[in-house]
């Protein structure tokens, strides 16, 4: 979920195990999520997305579950490998007037234990 | 392609001293946009552009200028720097707006002394 402070909340799994990555999202009026994955010194990378007349997009190992009544994003990231291990963000697409911008949450640390 | 490149990848400046961050993208995107992150704080976003010759400001756009006068660049020059501009700053574009996948260049790590 949504982290405050400077700490972000961290999720330790085992390496081949699933990990289940949780966002809340605050504007009901969004239509468009994304998940983006920042391994450190990186800039943010694409991972997958899902608009809100969905509510599950799968990719490669990745599926991604919106649940609009609650306002929850999950990221589900199957048999999760070492090189899962990242800070990972959601972000919602806002309104705001005539344009829209995305709006990111403030991250979770996979940490994947060997 | 060569994507979104940022120049220069880390940056010191004192107090006060004004300097450009410079973006480009190849991709022929119309929406560029400039983020800063911060320790355990996600991105926020200083300014956009929709498009050649239009920005509009974003969550924290205090300290910041942008000008678009090509589809490709998307400047961010700070007028006066101070130390609360020390930050990792990203430029991303995308096709059209926040409903479509933004792709993120490497970052300009920033140090205001």
């Amino acid at each position: 979920g949504e982290s405050v402070g400077l700490h972000l909340p961290t999720l330790s799994v085992q390496e081949g195990d699933n990990s289940i990555i949780n966002c809340a999202y605050s504007n009901s009026a969004s239509d468009y999520f994304i998940w983006y994955k920042q391994e450190s010194g990186k800039g943010p990378q694409f991972i997958i997305d899902i608009r809100s007349n969905m509510d599950k997009r799968q990719g490669q190992r990745v599926t991604v579950l919106l649940n609009k009544t609650v306002k929850h994003l999950s990221l589900q990231i199957a048999a999760t490998q070492p090189g899962d291990s990242a800070v990972y963000f959601c972000a919602e697409n806002r309104y705001t007037g005539a344009n829209s911008k995305l709006t990111f949450g403030k991250g979770i640390t996979l940490s994947v234990r060997p | 392609n060569a994507g979104v490149t940022q120049t220069p990848k880390f940056q010191v400046l004192k107090t006060g001293q004004s300097m450009t961050l410079q973006c480009a993208q190849d991709m022929n995107h119309e929406y560029m946009s400039w983020y800063r992150q911060d320790p355990g704080m996600g991105l926020r976003l200083i300014h956009y552009s929709v498009g050649a010759g239009i920005t509009d400001q974003g969550e924290v756009p205090n300290g910041y200028n942008v000008s678009r006068s090509t589809t490709e660049d998307f400047p961010l020059r700070l007028l006066s720097a101070a130390p609360s501009q020390t930050s990792v700053y990203f430029c991303a574009s995308s096709l059209q707006g926040g409903s479509y996948e933004q792709y993120f260049g490497p970052g300009t790590r920033l140090t205001v002394t």
